[in-house]
């Protein structure tokens, strides 16, 4: 079935170093949702990306959609304690589902 | 603006007892996804409806029932409770789900049922 892989499963960084999470699915996509959840929190909207090749900031987050729309990726400068959680992926599946990606959880070390 | 509602925000169950997880939204959407997440991991799709009247299996549905008799509720029944049940729940709503159904798809979250079976 179609699936979204995404990697890696965690990302320790030092406060300041920069964070990258990287999805890839098996089918092309119409568009790729990208969401963060903070520890103890749900899952919140960050962006939505429809066009080949689309790239789109949201300050120091920087979300990517490749050319052949089946890869994305969300990349973060500079990271700071407020990005701390779990950075998800998804996209629309067969039956008006979404297919989540497992999650990129960043993790700021001491 | 409410957005989605689920009640309770936490929850402990006997094994074998049954409870009905409350979901509500306030935008008019028809799209609405029950997820459960286990200490983590990701989400995984429980049900999901298109519609009022209209609902469907999605990755984990054993144990569970829904109905979507009204586009603004999407309860959810968990019978006969057990252990492997314990998770966080999360209801979801969408105006679509893919741009070729409508532009906007961004899916707003409820805060979460918090369960636990013993």
């Amino acid at each position: 079935g179609q699936q979204v892989m995404q990697i890696p499963q965690y990302q320790h960084v030092q406060e300041g170093e920069d964070f990258t999470t990287y999805c890839n699915s098996s089918t092309t996509l119409s568009n790729i949702q990208w969401y963060k959840q903070r520890p103890g929190g749900h899952p919140v909207f960050l962006i939505q990306l429809v066009k080949s090749g689309e790239v789109k900031k949201q300050k120091r987050l920087t979300f990517q959609f490749g050319e052949a729309k089946k890869n994305s990726s969300l990349h973060i400068t500079a990271t700071q304690t407020t990005d701390v959680g779990t950075y998800f992926c998804a996209g629309p599946g067969s039956n008006y589902q979404l297919i989540w990606g497992a999650g990129t959880k960043l993790i700021i070390k001491p | 603006n409410a957005g989605v509602t689920q009640t309770p925000k936490f929850r402990i169950l006997k094994i074998g007892q049954s409870m009905t997880l409350q979901c509500t939204q306030d935008m008019n959407h028809n799209y609405m996804y029950w997820y459960r997440q286990d200490p983590g991991m990701g989400l995984k799709l429980i049900y999901y409806s298109v519609g009022a009247g209209i609902t469907d299996k999605g990755e984990v549905p054993n144990g569970y029932n829904v109905s979507r008799s009204t586009t603004e509720d999407f309860p959810l029944r968990l019978e006969l409770a057990a252990p492997s049940q314990t998770s966080v729940y999360f209801c979801a709503s969408s105006y679509s789900p893919d741009v070729s159904v409508g532009t906007n798809t961004e899916a707003f979250f409820g805060q979460g049922t918090r369960l636990t079976v013993v």
